[in-house]
């Protein structure tokens, strides 16, 4: 299994400050076709998931460019600029490059 | 837009069997190339892949459940649905259906998700 880890658990950020999230697999992330299936997603409260970044760093349909997605291989991270309300809930890590798995989540919430 | 709402009972006696239907709107369950997955969360809010089903028959399932579930289509009603057999109160969890046309965005359209709680 892939397990991913996810840092921090918590992350308190200021109206319009930057967050950063950290995922970390305990095994390399590339593919055998040369791509790296590493997702990040966001929760809302009382909402389901929704998918934000793809195969590391492609913002999907409607993600605003506050989103960004870098890293390679084993570790990856997910960075927001100018945290706005909306932002609040947990956000996911995720890989398919064996079968789906997810990080724990990091709850962001605005201090 | 694909959207999709899941349906079933709330509430399952444990050794008994889950059972969830997705219906499903914008896209045909049949399409050769959308993954219909079923996806659920714990109470302490982990998620976990459970399984899918891809271009009508090809079937996936996350190892840790030992061949407990099972995914399938109803064409004639645009739905695709879970079984999971042998449940214990360790799958009592809110049940995700999703869909996405491509690997690299497995869940990119989700139901609102339903809670199941399995006690006698």
């Amino acid at each position: 299994d892939f397990v991913l880890t996810q840092t921090p658990l918590s992350s308190p950020v200021t109206l319009g400050q930057s967050a950063s999230i950290s995922c970390r697999s305990s095994q390399s992330l590339v593919h055998s076709d040369g791509n790296t299936y590493l997702s990040w997603l966001h929760q809302r409260p009382g909402q389901p998931p929704r998918l934000l970044i793809y195969k590391i760093s492609n913002r999907f349909s409607g993600v605003p460019d506050r989103f960004s997605g870098s890293g390679a291989g084993t570790d990856f991270t997910l960075k927001i600029n100018r945290v706005e309300a909306e932002d609040v809930g947990i956000y996911y890590c995720m890989q398919a490059t064996l079968f789906p798995t997810f990080g724990q989540g990091t709850r962001l919430e605005i201090k | 837009q694909v959207q999709l709402q899941e349906s079933g009972p709330g509430l399952v006696k444990p050794s008994q069997t889950l059972s969830l239907t997705c219906t499903v709107s914008g896209a045909p369950v049949n399409s050769g190339v959308y993954y219909w997955s079923w996806i659920r969360q714990f109470p302490g809010k982990g998620l976990e892949w459970i399984g899918y089903i891809y271009s009508s028959v090809t079937t996936y399932y996350n190892p840790s459940l030992r061949g407990r579930a099972r995914v399938s289509l109803d064409t004639s009603k645009n739905q695709f649905s879970l079984n999971l057999t042998s449940v214990t109160a360790a799958d009592t969890a809110i049940y995700f259906c999703a869909g996405g046309q491509y690997w690299q965005t497995i869940f990119e359209d989700w139901g609102q998700g339903t809670l199941v709680t399995v006690s006698s």
